[in-house]
């Protein structure tokens, strides 16, 4: 069965350093595809990034990137200069063959001090 | 303006009534979704359809229906079944396909009272 291990319930970080949040995942599917979200306060869902399974090399989306180790079945988000802004709630999510459902983790709320 | 809305933003219900949630999106998708979020956890699924006049159970699907009759509209109803219903409930859409995310709404707080 499918799942996503996000381990980290909490983490601070300083604003203007960099921040990776961790997701592992599990499925016995070859083709799949990972995401994150992010969810401010206000509850609304935010699409941040995303990565398939036979992408070689890392996603990026300006100061979102995610680390992909296949063989580890790891996806972390790493976020660069980090800014007040950045505090919220973070999801790891994904997506397999067919794609008909998202399954998600339990989230990083991160927050970032001035 | 493209995308997904929910309303309402807050509802209160009685022991033993149902309700229904209402979510619309213009964004063209097959797929809709929805999904309970507890305080501090993540998203579980409660039911999905890819299809117009098709659906199907997600991961926590007792006490809850839905109803697919348009592409545009996906309304959940939680009933009386539900034993705890107080949540935060989130509804999304999206192209089919592993590799397309999902666009949400701004989401729909119940409270049993």
């Amino acid at each position: 069965a499918q799942k996503i291990t996000q381990t980290q319930p909490g983490m601070f970080v300083q604003e203007k350093e960099a921040v990776t949040l961790d997701c592992t995942y599990d499925t016995s599917d070859p083709s799949y595809g990972l995401f994150w979200y992010k969810q401010p306060s206000s509850g609304e869902m935010i699409f941040l990034i995303y990565q398939g399974s036979y992408d070689q090399q890392n996603a990026t989306e300006g100061r979102y990137s995610l680390n992909f180790q296949k063989a580890r079945k790891s996806a972390n988000l790493v976020i660069s200069a980090s800014q007040l802004g950045d505090s919220a709630m973070y999801f790891c999510a994904m997506k397999w063959t067919g794609g008909f459902k998202t399954i998600f983790g339990a989230g990083t709320r991160l927050f970032v001090k001035a | 303006d493209g995308g997904i809305t929910q309303s309402p933003k807050y509802l209160f219900r009685k022991e033993g009534q149902n309700v229904t949630l209402s979510c619309e999106q213009n964004l063209n998708h097959d797929a809709m979704y929805w999904y309970r979020q507890d305080p501090g956890q993540g998203l579980r699924l409660i039911y999905y359809s890819q299809i117009v006049n098709d659906f199907q159970k997600g991961d926590i699907a007792e006490g809850y229906s839905v109803s697919r009759e348009k592409k545009e509209s996906f309304p959940l109803t939680v009933t009386s079944a539900q034993k705890n219903p107080t949540a935060f409930y989130l509804c999304a859409s999206s192209i089919v396909g592993e590799s397309t995310e999902a666009f949400f709404g701004q989401g729909t707080r119940l409270t049993v009272v």
